[in-house]
């Protein structure tokens, strides 16, 4: 089992639509919870953290944290052809950070 | 958020050249990684740094070494490059006292 474990994806959703992107982590002491987004050929970018049960929320990303269910997720609202992108969901115990593979998120026009 | 310099941003080399890839941050962040990406791959950690001269390799066995001499630098070396070393690579550094990681743009290595 990977420690970090996201929806295989590919996603694909129609513009205006709300993009769910899930994650899960298998180490109970994780602390820190990030989203990255990550445009083909660059770098990831951090979106949002995490750090406790609930929701939070920017702009038109929500983040969502269970660690009871040791689940994070991301909600994408109105989802933007500009969304589209790799989405990754890093865990950190400590600083020492795990990430997963990332799900590709399409938003057709 | 971090100013994350990557120098060069690409490098097309021959097989058997040493190479080095610059990392360089400017706001004094402690912790440092570097990342091998290839193209719609996860991220697989090959070294990092929690501060100078301290430097520890990462969970892909890696042909390459790093240095830590300075807080702001962060070099990755390779002795003889291969032509599977080809991909990218991705530098990273977090605050003290922070866990959020911030990237440099990246560098891309063709090894032919």
């Amino acid at each position: 089992q990977k420690e970090v474990e996201q929806n295989s994806g590919p996603l694909s959703v129609p513009e205006g639509a709300i993009a769910s992107l899930n994650c899960t982590y298998s180490d109970r002491g994780s602390q820190s919870f990030f989203w990255y987004r990550q445009y083909s050929g660059k770098s990831p970018e951090l979106i949002m953290s995490i750090y406790s049960n609930g929701d939070k929320e920017d702009g038109r990303f929500t983040a969502q944290l269970n660690k009871a269910s040791q689940y994070v997720s991301l909600l994408i609202r109105d989802s933007q052809p500009s969304d589209s992108a790799t989405y990754l969901c890093a865990v950190s115990r400590g600083g020492d950070m795990r990430f997963g593979a990332g799900t590709r998120l399409t938003v057709k026009p | 958020e971090a100013d994350i310099y990557q120098t060069p941003r690409y490098l097309v080399i021959g097989t058997g050249k040493k190479i080095t890839l610059e990392c360089s941050q400017t706001m004094g962040h402690d912790k440092m990684y570097w990342y091998q990406q290839d193209p719609g791959m996860e991220l697989h950690l090959i070294h990092y740094s929690y501060g100078v001269n301290s430097t520890e390799k990462g969970d892909l066995s890696s042909e390459s070494t790093v240095s830590r001499i300075r807080t702001e630098h962060f070099p990755l070396t390779l002795e003889s490059a291969r032509p599977s070393h080809t991909s990218q690579y991705l530098c990273a550094s977090t605050p003290p006292a922070g866990e959020t990681q911030y990237f440099g743009p990246g560098t891309r290595l063709l090894v032919l």
